[in-house]
């Protein structure tokens, strides 16, 4: 059973680009949530995906966005990168109504904006 | 809204000796607690969670953690620890209500284990 997968892992950028980041989310798993992880920080939360629309959202711009597929795979769009862009973005899935249940979480795409 | 703080930026401590991580959170609302563990150049992994009942709770890896109310406090603990216990660690918090709503993690406390 594949948990969550994230691509790419690794990718650098300049600043005032745009970057697309995607999570498969683990199987039988409907929820994404998107989650930035700067330099010795804890995750701050992005945004949260169910059913295709964005539910729930933390304290970041519109810069970024994201996307969901029928097939519950995601997408986080950055535009116009930032020095302070730069981070792990984490990607974590689970079942929508299962608060107490368990984000299962990827291994991150670490983006370096230059 | 919810805050946690750990309050250990670094421990270092000497394999087979005890380790206990601190953590303290604020919520207006009840809130479920969570330990998360990130080795380097990994994603998170659950280590133990709080939902409700006993306020002791067991974790993979030999790791448990006590919920304290009137302290607001969730601290992590592990009797004997091992080389491979140097990690990150992360504590988080979500709201106790219907839905699903997001984790709300502190700044990490990073776990040295010296041999």
């Amino acid at each position: 059973d594949a948990g969550v997968t994230q691509s790419p892992t690794h990718l650098i950028k300049t600043r005032g680009q745009q970057v697309t980041l995607r999570c498969s989310p683990k199987s039988g798993h409907d929820t994404v949530s998107w989650y930035q992880q700067a330099l010795g920080q804890g995750p701050q939360f992005i945004f949260q995906y169910y059913e295709e629309e964005e539910r729930q959202r933390g304290n970041f711009p519109d810069r970024f966005s994201g996307h969901q597929f029928p097939n519950y795979s995601s997408e986080l769009n950055v535009n116009a990168l930032l020095l302070g862009d730069s981070a792990l973005y984490l990607c974590a899935s689970s079942f929508r109504d299962l608060n107490t249940g368990e984000l299962f979480f990827g291994e991150g795409s670490r983006l370096t904006v230059l | 809204a919810q805050s946690v703080t750990q309050l250990d930026s670094q421990v270092p401590v000497f394999e087979e000796a005890p380790v206990e991580l601190r953590c303290n959170y604020s919520s207006s609302v009840s809130v479920y607690l969570f330990w998360y563990v990130q080795y380097p150049n990994q994603g998170l992994q659950l280590l133990l969670k709080y939902l409700s009942g006993s306020t002791l709770v067991k974790g993979i890896n030999g790791f448990e953690a006590e919920f304290n109310k009137s302290q607001t406090s969730f601290h992590l603990r592990k009797p004997s620890v091992h080389i491979s216990d140097t990690a990150e660690y992360f504590c988080a918090v979500r709201k106790k209500i219907s839905g699903n709503t997001p984790l709300v993690f502190g700044k990490g406390t990073r776990l040295s284990v010296i041999a």
